[in-house]
């Protein structure tokens, strides 16, 4: 298998901050990283694709200035809410792919609640 | 884009019977589907995954078939457990096995 850690778990924030969540591959390189919104007993949405060095992919609907992403080596990306709303509460979750296989490994998750 | 629906949105299941859950696609340049299992509070892990050159793969209790014609596949859980109550993700790949859309899901209740 391979290892995707995020962090943190979970965070509470004030409405109008920014929080920032990280995402690592510890046991292999990631070119590319994905994050999901999952609304509770709602399904993954993807939001956007990560890619080392280059600008992210965002999805339609998705705003970039909002969920700032980056990635700047090959174990890591992050993203940022920024001046968070109390909608955007949700669990965010990353995920990268192992080498050419098309299993998705993800992280456990951030659970972010904006207040 | 690619497209995901799955049924049901839920399955209650007595120990020991079977449950299949259904998932339709919408791109059919898509080449590899995935079924997930996330339990309560915790990330989604890979029970099962079939490529769009196989027809039916099986791994102990667990199977999924694919119809590449009709863009279908499903997932099949023989001899259920309670163990097996979680939420269940069935997921399509683009062709560059880039994006992976996840179908609504279904959650699946085992009743000892």
């Amino acid at each position: 298998g391979a290892v995707v850690s995020q962090h943190p778990s979970w965070v509470i924030c004030k409405s109008g901050t920014s929080v920032k969540i990280e995402c690592r591959s510890l046991d292999f390189q990631a070119t590319t990283m994905f994050w999901y919104r999952q609304f509770p007993k709602q399904s993954l949405m993807l939001m956007a694709t990560s890619n080392e060095g280059s600008k992210a992919t965002y999805e339609q609907g998705v705003e970039k200035d909002k969920f700032l992403i980056n990635h700047a080596s090959l174990t890591l990306s992050t993203l940022t809410v920024t001046s968070a709303h109390p909608e955007d509460s949700s669990f965010y979750i990353c995920s990268a792919r192992k080498g050419g296989t098309g299993e998705l490994f993800f992280g456990e998750g951030s659970r972010l609640t904006v207040l | 884009g690619e497209n995901v629906e799955q049924h049901p949105s839920t399955l209650s299941v007595q120990e020991g019977d079977s449950a299949v859950i259904k998932c339709t696609y919408s791109d059919s340049a898509s080449n590899y589907f995935p079924w997930y299992k996330q339990e309560l509070g915790k990330r989604p892990q890979l029970i099962i995954d079939i490529r769009s050159n196989v027809g039916e793969k099986k791994d102990q209790r667990i199977a999924v078939t694919l119809n590449k014609t009709a863009k279908h596949f499903s997932l099949h859980i023989t001899e259920t457990q309670p163990e097996d109550s979680a939420v269940y993700f069935c997921a399509a790949t683009d062709t560059g096995g880039f994006k992976t859309i996840f179908g609504a899901g279904t959650r699946l209740f085992v009743k000892a």
